[in-house]
């Protein structure tokens, strides 16, 4: 069991360039979720799908975009990266929210735009 | 707007003290709160509370929610330097599927 796992682990870009981070979870979970965190701001939410088949806004989801390709993966693509979104990605599962189950977190991935 | 605040930002002890961070929340339909340790890495899962004043406990580390206060402490005792890491809570709500995370307590043990 590889619980959640993400790529890339580290990434630069320069400003205007896209990417795609990958991640996924072999946990069966219905949930899934992409934070950043910034130092001084803790996890802030990006987008999340309560299921497969759905997506919602979090708190910062200016400049992003996600994709829920299957139970198993969840991608977050930013088209036109700016300085402002150098930070550290995490990508997170859950059982079911609705039921109070805990999030698992992947490795991080950090990001640094230029 | 739904919030959650931890304190102390950071606190600095010598291994053997022991420590208390706090929790606060103000969220719409509360539904659990959960408590993460986060070293170099991803944050890992410590406590999961749902019921006003029944004490969670795994070794050294013990917490406890307070409904009416809407609050919750994480206490750590004996602390040894591995102790060392952000701490950080999480609020869940009854209406949809989102987790409101506090901005973390940077705990440091020094031997």
């Amino acid at each position: 069991n590889a619980g959640v796992t993400q790529t890339p682990k580290f990434q630069v870009l320069k400003t205007g360039q896209s990417m795609t981070l990958q991640c996924a979870q072999d946990m069966n979970h219905n949930s899934m979720y992409w934070y950043r965190q910034d130092p001084g701001m803790g996890l802030r939410l990006i987008y999340y799908s309560a299921s497969e088949g759905t997506t919602d806004k979090g708190e910062v989801p200016n400049g992003y975009n996600v994709s829920r390709l299957n139970k198993r993966e969840f991608s977050l693509r930013l088209e036109s990266a700016a300085p402002s979104q150098t930070s550290v990605y995490f990508c997170a599962s859950s059982k079911s929210p609705g039921q109070g189950y805990e999030q698992f977190f992947g490795p991080g991935t950090r990001l640094t735009v230029l | 707007e739904d919030k959650v605040v931890q304190s102390p930002l950071s606190l600095v002890v010598h291994e053997g003290d022991t420590v208390t961070l706090n929790c606060s929340y103000e969220v719409t339909n509360f539904r659990s709160l959960l408590w993460y340790k986060q070293e170099k890495k991803a944050p890992t899962f410590l406590f999961m509370l749902t019921s006003s004043g029944i004490e969670k406990k795994s070794g050294r580390l013990s917490s406890i929610l307070d409904k009416k206060e809407l609050s919750s402490i994480l206490n750590i005792t004996a602390t040894q330097t591995g102790d060392s890491a952000i701490y950080l809570c999480a609020v869940s709500v009854n209406t949809g599927n989102q987790f409101y995370f506090g901005t973390g307590t940077s705990l440091t043990v020094i031997p």
